[in-house]
């Protein structure tokens, strides 16, 4: 399998445009989560997903973040309108959990920088 | 509140050595969930491990050992005979567990950078 994968792997933009941000787990994986990552905040769980349905976004900032999961190979989370205080790397990682064991192992892909000027 | 307290901000380490990173958390849950996570200098982050609160049994995964103490609500990480390729951020995190499985509202610490020099 290619991993968790990302796209774009690097985005600018202007403050109050959309900022869309993409991410393919890997495949047989249930669970889906995003993170962000700042100087400011450190790392942070934004939201995840068990089986294309959100559990927990109690991370969340605002309303201006949402997040979808259409189907179990693909998700997105979107910026509208964007801040210059969104600007950080957001992580997109995906899991399985060993049936019996609760045993969790979580995946990683590469991130996508985001710069809102 | 939840709270994860990396006290260690910065460790430096000869190769070979052995290092511990700390962990201390504060939480009112009787049921949570433990992490390690590792970021490299390259940026990437890696999954290390995730502890349920009931568990106390120690974990060992070939060079790396975790020390999970309720006690003293601890969690601490350790690296034997540590490697170049060890240098990185450390981040422990906590968050609450339902009783039906999951976990939300995670807590992560400050992360603890380890140095190895050759």
């Amino acid at each position: 399998d290619a991993g968790v994968i990302q796209s774009p792997r690097h985005e600018v933009t202007e403050m109050g445009q959309e900022v869309t941000l993409r991410c393919k787990p890997i495949s047989g994986h249930d669970y889906l989560f995003w993170y962000r990552q700042t100087m400011m905040r450190g790392l942070e769980l934004l939201i995840y997903f068990n089986n294309n349905v959100p559990i927990d976004d109690s991370g969340m900032p605002e309303d201006r973040f949402s997040a979808k999961m259409p189907n179990a190979s693909f998700s997105t989370l979107k910026i509208q309108p964007s801040e210059p205080r969104d600007s950080a790397v957001y992580f997109c990682a995906s899991s399985y959990e060993t049936p019996g064991l609760g045993v969790e192992t979580q995946y990683f892909g590469p991130g996508t920088r985001l710069l809102v000027l | 509140a939840q709270k994860v307290t990396q006290a260690q901000t910065e460790i430096s380490v000869v190769e070979k050595e052995d290092v511990t990173l700390d962990c201390v958390y504060e939480t009112r849950d009787t049921t949570y969930y433990l992490f390690w996570y590792k970021q490299p200098p390259s940026g990437e982050l890696v999954f290390l491990i995730r502890r349920n609160s009931f568990d106390e049994q120690n974990e060992i995964s070939g060079r790396y050992s975790w020390n999970f103490q309720k006690s003293t609500s601890s969690f601490n990480f350790t690296i034997t005979a540590s490697q170049v390729v060890d240098s990185a951020v450390y981040f422990c995190a906590l968050s609450e567990a339902w009783n039906s499985g999951g976990y939300q509202k995670v807590t992560f610490g400050t992360g603890t950078k380890l140095q190895v020099i050759p």
